[in-house]
């Protein structure tokens, strides 16, 4: 199975502030059709998974464009511009290239 | 509105067996691939089971020969029939869509399942 890490795995950050969340794959993730298929979810507390990005760097609809994701490979990321207070929650990285689909651990972040 | 409810969850003993409902609406549920996904409360995520249009299903190994996924898409539902349940469990099971392009792009609120005797 591919493992999924993530990097750091708590976040606190300050209002306005930018923040990145690392996700290294045990190996690469690119399938035979050539395109790359890591998620990254967020959960707010008390909610169900949201889906943010998909296809490495597309965000989902009703996502704001302070969300973006990058990488390649086997090293992906997810930033966000700037930090608002409803991002609070935990981050997910996930890859759907192969089955079975694995997760990352989760990244909580926090407002300082 | 798009939308995924599912239903079925509660407590069972340990060898026990439960069977899980996702009732979709919003949008074409025989054109998508659909999956269920549990986390331990104040844990992680665990993909348990997919199934895709054509009807073929795939496990993950800690569930596989116990768990069977199934969708009637005259209904709009999916299934998780769940047997020889064990402790381990025990989770929240949430309804997913898989809405193309390896998106798991709705997802349920979820059902609790606690194995327990």
């Amino acid at each position: 199975d591919i493992v999924m890490t993530q990097t750091p795995l708590s976040l606190p950050v300050t209002l306005g502030q930018p923040a990145s969340i690392s996700c290294r794959s045990s190996q690469s993730l690119v399938h035979s059709d050539g395109n790359t298929y890591v998620n990254w979810l967020q959960q707010r507390p008390g909610q169900p998974p949201r889906l943010l990005i998909y296809k490495l760097s597309n965000r989902f609809s009703g996502v704001p464009d302070r969300f973006s994701g990058s990488g390649a490979g086997t090293d992906f990321t997810l930033k966000i511009s700037r930090v608002e207070a409803e991002d609070v929650g935990v981050y997910y990285c996930m890859q759907a290239t192969q089955s079975p689909y694995t997760f990352g651990q989760g990244t909580k972040l926090e407002i300082k | 509105e798009v939308q995924l409810v599912e239903s079925g969850g509660g407590l069972v003993q340990p060898g026990g067996s439960l069977r899980l409902s996702c009732a979709a609406s919003g949008f074409t549920f025989s054109a998508y691939w659909m999956h269920w996904v549990r986390q331990v409360p104040g844990r992680g995520l665990l993909w348990v089971s997919r199934i895709t249009t054509d009807g073929t299903t795939t496990d993950a190994d800690s569930v596989k020969g116990r768990f069977t996924i199934s969708r009637d898409n005259a209904k709009n539902t999916l299934d998780l029939q769940m047997n020889s349940l064990r402790a381990e469990d025990t989770a929240v099971y949430y309804c997913v869509r898989n809405g193309g392009l390896g998106a798991f792009d709705i997802w349920g609120h979820g059902t609790m399942v606690t194995v327990s005797s």
